[in-house]
């Protein structure tokens, strides 16, 4: 059964730093990966996808990078904002007993302060 | 393009009633789940539809819960009776396809049952 862990659980940093969330799946026969973002009372809102063949995404201040056959994903995020402030979601698309489902990880929840 | 859209937005009912939550997928879309969220068990996918056809309801977590998609723009996601601990954030969520596509959340329905 596939698991997802993100490390850490809570990060705590001042404007402007660099940081970098992990994200690690127990079973590397994904399809994609996928980094959410979601805000206090909101929904899920998608980031970046990376295929299986794909080694990272990019969308302006974020980068996501995949090493599939380590089971490691990293959301990398450049000159950090008080609105970026969130929780950060990552989730596997498997095969198998899971074709089709996304399995999340519990996330890491970002503050951000001025 | 209008997103997912859910319906109702909150939900306050007692126990013993009938709840019906509502979701459009994005249009052109052909999977579409259900999800549950809270502060102790996180996300959990309840059941997704490919094709209109529901593929894994294995997350469903009672015959209390049942969920209907009768045509590709229109979901349904019923709780009979609510019991106090399916008080919850239920998510719908969109994809193009089964594998190869980003997933898209609606806002929720926060659902309470006193």
């Amino acid at each position: 059964k596939q698991e997802v862990t993100q490390i850490p659980a809570a990060l705590s940093v001042p404007e402007g730093e660099n940081l970098v969330l992990n994200c690690s799946f127990t079973d590397s026969a994904i399809y994609n990966l996928q980094w959410f973002r979601q805000d206090p009372g909101k929904g899920l809102t998608s980031l970046l996808l990376i295929q299986s063949s794909q080694r990272e995404q990019t969308s302006g201040r974020l980068n996501a990078s995949l090493d599939k056959s380590s089971g490691r994903s990293t959301l990398y995020i450049a000159a950090s904002q008080p609105g970026d402030s969130a929780t950060y979601l990552c989730a596997v698309l498997g095969g198998g007993t899971s074709y089709g489902k996304l399995t999340f990880g519990q996330g890491t929840i970002l503050t951000v302060h001025p | 393009d209008a997103g997912v859209i859910q319906s109702p937005r909150h939900e306050v009912t007692e126990m013993g009633q009938e709840v019906t939550l509502r979701c459009k997928p994005i249009s052109g879309h052909n999977s579409l789940f259900w999800y549950r969220q809270t502060m102790m068990r996180g996300l959990e996918l309840l059941i997704y539809f490919n094709n209109n056809v529901p593929i894994d309801d294995s997350g469903m977590p009672e015959d209390r819960f049942s969920a209907k998609m009768p045509n590709a723009s229109f979901s349904t996601l019923k709780i009979q009776p609510s019991e106090p601990r399916d008080s919850a954030v239920y998510f719908c969520a969109s994809r193009r396809d089964q594998m190869y596509h980003e997933q898209y959340f609606g806002p929720g329905t926060r659902l309470t049952v006193t």
